[in-house]
């Protein structure tokens, strides 16, 4: 079964600093990755996914992520982080064969200083 | 609006009653996934359906938990006899025919006391 690693549980940046959010996985071939982002009190909103193709990817409110297919990792980026962007993410992966259900990581929340 | 939405929003029970928990998907989505989230973890998956078939319930923990899709469109997920340890926040998520990205409600927040 497949499973990811999100090994920081917290990181604290500072507005206009960049970020990085790593995100590992364990699976015998590529599954589909996504990003998540949960603010306080809403749903899980999604960030960017990977299907195939380039391995860089874009995805909405300047965020990328980069799939390395040697390192099994997904990591998400930003250059420059706004106060807007405090909140939880989480990275998932999904098996087609498996009906696409997420397999998540346990999250990362992020804090913004000023 | 043309979202998932979950009913009702946040609901607090006693141990021992039954509960049902609505998710309603996005028109013209085939898929349907509950997960269950506790707090300071990730979602995780309990069951789906394609239409109104159960493909997998692999993540159902117990007899206690069950969910339908009986006309392919909304979906109740079921608790019996409630425990405390059921606490958590249940979210629903649906997608569209080729599959690919999960729209996810809002989430049920349920406590049991």
């Amino acid at each position: 079964a497949q499973s990811v690693t999100q090994p920081d549980i917290h990181i604290t940046v500072s507005e206009g600093a960049s970020l990085e959010l790593r995100c590992n996985y364990s699976y015998g071939a590529t599954p589909y990755l996504f990003w998540y982002v949960q603010s306080p009190g809403q749903g899980l909103q999604l960030l960017l996914k990977y299907f195939s193709g380039d391995t860089l990817v874009q995805g909405i409110k300047g965020f990328e992520a980069e799939f390395k297919r040697s390192q099994s990792s997904f990591n998400l980026r930003k250059p420059s982080v706004h106060w807007s962007d405090a909140a939880e993410y989480f990275c998932a992966v999904a098996v087609k064969s498996s009906g696409d259900k997420l397999t998540f990581g346990t999250g990362t929340r992020l804090a913004v200083r000023p | 609006g043309a979202g998932v939405s979950q009913s009702p929003r946040y609901k607090v029970t006693k141990r021992g009653q039954d509960v049902a928990l609505r998710c309603d998907p996005i028109s013209g989505h085939v898929s349907l996934y509950w997960y269950r989230q506790a707090l300071g973890q990730g979602p995780e998956f309990l069951t789906y359906f394609n239409y109104e078939a159960q493909q997998d319930k692999s993540g159902l923990p117990n007899d206690r938990f069950s969910a339908e899709r009986p006309e392919g469109s909304i979906s109740t997920l079921t608790i019996q006899r409630t425990e405390q340890r059921d606490s958590a926040m249940y979210r629903c998520a649906s997608a569209p025919p080729l599959g690919g990205e999960q729209f996810f409600g809002p989430g049920t927040r349920l406590t049991v006391l």
